[in-house]
């Protein structure tokens, strides 16, 4: 069976910093891109980085570039993300997806992690 | 950035509807459009990949289409199990999603 599981997620201060990690299994890792979404309370899914299959290529959101980073281990099969600078508006649950590539229609992501909570809040 | 438009954020359908979700993106983005579910407190799936390929295991009432800009959710006979938020995702240049459209009990 294919699984994500997120953790490292929290009650973090503002400007304080996370990381956060997901460990694969039931795939070959190191043959997919993956991704981290984000979903504030009540709110819809925001892209927020990825990172190509062997790690040698990183793609961020707009906002929050520069305050985030994102690696993987294929050895160990996890994803990480590394949050720094973290704000109240980046409170979210943080889901580490799969992509799934097919040659000419792009790629889409299954599955989903169950997801992971960051609170930031003084 | 592409920016993605889903029309409408909300509506209300019976059970037996059919219901028609509309995703327009700010520039063409060719076939690069995947629909996702999400229903409430549960994680989201993948219903259709690529504006009109139906994942594996996802029930033949759910159809995509579309092309360039403009692309339709289409769900006939929506059943209890269909009530949900849907979101639609480009993965043209770079990746983006929709604002969600929430399908309720009318």
């Amino acid at each position: 069976e294919v699984q994500l599981v997120e953790s490292g997620g929290g009650l973090v201060r503002p400007g304080g910093s996370l990381r956060l990690t997901c460990a694969a299994s039931g795939f070959t890792f190191r043959n997919h891109w993956m991704h981290w979404v984000r979903q504030a309370p009540g709110e819809g899914l925001v892209w927020v980085s990825c990172i190509s299959d062997e790690g040698t290529t990183t793609y961020y959101a707009e906002s929050m570039k520069g305050r985030i980073a994102i690696s993987r281990d294929n050895a160990k099969d996890t994803l990480y993300l590394q949050m720094n600078s973290l704000r109240a508006e980046d409170t979210a649950v943080y889901y580490c997806v799969r992509a799934v590539y097919k040659y000419g229609d792009g790629d889409w992501f299954d599955p989903w992690g169950q997801g992971t909570l960051v609170t930031v809040s003084s | 950035d592409i920016q993605m438009t889903q029309s409408p954020s909300s509506l209300s359908a019976s059970v037996g509807d059919r219901v028609t979700i509309t995703c327009r993106a700010s520039q063409s983005i060719s076939n690069r459009l995947n629909w996702y579910q999400q229903k409430p407190g549960r994680v989201p799936e993948v219903l259709i990949s690529a504006a009109i390929n139906l994942q594996s295991g996802v029930s033949s009432r759910f159809s995509g289409s579309g092309s360039g800009t403009e692309f339709t959710l289409t769900i006939n006979s929506l059943q209890p199990e269909d009530y949900a938020t849907y979101y639609c995702q480009q993965n043209h240049i770079s990746w983006a999603f929709g604002q969600g459209t929430k399908v309720e009990v009318k």
